[in-house]
């Protein structure tokens, strides 16, 4: 069975560094690409980057490029999303998604990572 | 960046009513577009993926068209379980959502 493991909920306080993670299991993790989304508070999604774990190369959206960093630990099947410097407007809701490759589309979720930045 | 618009922002139905909603991209994507489903507090479900294609487990009430700039989707008998938030998503160029259509009861 595929599964987006996601690390668990996160309070935070601005200026604080994060790294939240994704675990990929029962596919073979580096043959496809994984990207991260974006929910804001009772808002839409937001595509923020992905990832080919493959080789770790990344795509970012101009919206986060410079923001965050996006990588891959293959050896351990596992993605990451990653601030240096978080802000309170960071707070959010993220998800891992697989694309599926061919065709298209996200076809495997996390469950989804709350992050809470607040002074 | 390919923008993606989705009309209306928000429907009001009955059970068993035909909902159509409304996808369009500021350029053309060909067919490179997929529906989600996503209800309050859950991870979205990918429904239909290459504009028409259904992903497997998927009702086939679901239905999906369009290429180039306009696509719909469309649920020919809405059921219970269908009352949610649904995006549409190109992936031509990286990947941009759009901004969600909430079904809700009418």
């Amino acid at each position: 069975e595929v599964q987006l493991v996601q690390s668990g909920a996160e309070v935070k306080k601005p200026g604080e560094s994060l790294r939240i993670s994704c675990k990929g299991s029962g596919y073979s993790f580096t043959s496809y690409w994984i990207s991260w989304v974006r929910q804001m508070p009772g808002k839409g999604l937001e595509w923020m980057g992905r990832i080919d774990p493959s080789d770790s190369y990344t795509n970012y959206s101009p919206s986060f490029q410079g923001h965050v960093t996006i990588s891959a630990d293959k050896s351990i099947s596992t993605a990451y999303l990653q601030w240096s410097s978080l802000k309170a407007s960071d707070t959010a809701m993220y998800y891992c998604a697989r694309h599926m490759g061919g065709p298209g589309g996200f076809d495997y979720w996390g469950q989804g990572t709350l992050v809470t930045v607040s002074s | 960046d390919i923008q993606m618009t989705q009309s209306p922002s928000t429907l009001s139905a009955s059970v068993g009513d035909r909902v159509t909603i409304t996808c369009r991209a500021s350029q053309s994507i060909s067919s490179w577009l997929a529906w989600y489903q996503q209800k309050p507090g859950k991870a979205p479900k990918l429904l239909i993926y290459k504009a028409s294609s259904l992903e497997s487990g998927v009702p086939s009430r679901f239905s999906g068209s369009g290429s180039g700039t306009e696509f719909t989707l469309t649920i020919s008998s809405l059921q219970p379980d269908d009352f949610a938030t649904y995006y549409c998503q190109q992936y031509n160029s990286y990947s941009t959502f759009g901004p969600g259509t909430k079904v809700d009861i009418k």
